[in-house]
């Protein structure tokens, strides 16, 4: 199975700050890589696939990257409504894995 | 719109089976791969297994934990996908989800509210 690991497991931000998430996987996965939030109570949302495609309706500020091993995801200027559990998911191989989620806190 | 609807949860004594049923709707079902997962309180996610479309086989992929106690299948007659377990564990407590896939299960673009599966005697 692929190991999926996310770096911070919980990150302190403002409001307007600049928040980077990273993910690696334990073996290389191309792109084949997306971004999910979840808030309390709510089912997830994917907001990007394939290391950096944004899904429709999501804004810009959020952008990922990455290949191989190593992605990140970043959120250029946090809103409120950004507040949130962010997961990394790989669809390189079964079984699909996921990194084990990176709260984004109020500072 | 897209909408998916779980339903079928509820307290469940161990060792039981329990059937859930993921009632889809704003798409036709028939074109797309179908999965489920589920979250344990308060823990991450975890996916349960994938069914592709008829197009490409109809067949399933399971996680491991699981592998040998469920079943994922579906009628697409009905929009419905299913996810029967058997045998079921206390460890087995979590909220399930249904999801649209995109292409084979890589990504996961549409998901449904969840329903809360208990496993308690």
């Amino acid at each position: 199975d692929i190991q999926m690991t996310q770096s911070p497991s919980s990150v302190s931000a403002s409001v307007g700050d600049r928040v980077t998430i990273t993910c690696r996987a334990s073996q290389a996965i191309i792109n084949w890589l997306a971004w999910y939030q979840q808030k309390p109570g709510k089912a997830p949302k994917v907001l990007i696939y394939a290391a950096s495609t944004l899904q429709g309706g999501v804004p810009s500020r959020f952008s990922g990257s990455g290949s191989g091993t190593d992605f990140t995801l970043t959120i250029s200027s946090l809103q409120p409504e950004d507040f949130a559990t962010y997961y990394c998911q790989q669809g390189y191989s079964f079984p699909r894995t996921f990194g084990q989620g990176t709260k984004v806190e109020v500072k | 719109e897209v909408q998916l609807v779980e339903s079928g949860g509820g307290l469940v004594k161990p060792g039981r089976s329990l059937t859930l049923s993921c009632t889809a709707s704003g798409f036709t079902i028939r074109d797309y791969a179908m999965s489920w997962f589920r979250q344990a309180p308060g823990k991450g996610l975890e996916w349960v297994g994938s069914i592709r479309a008829k197009a490409y086989g109809g067949t399933t992929e399971y996680a491991a934990s699981v592998k040998d106690r469920v079943v994922i299948s579906r009628d697409d007659s009905k929009s419905v996908a299913y996810l029967q377990m058997n045998f079921l564990k206390t460890e087995d407590t979590a909220l399930f989800y249904c999801t649209r896939d995109h292409g084979d299960a890589n990504h996961f673009d549409s998901w449904g509210q969840g329903t809360l599966v208990s496993v308690s005697s």
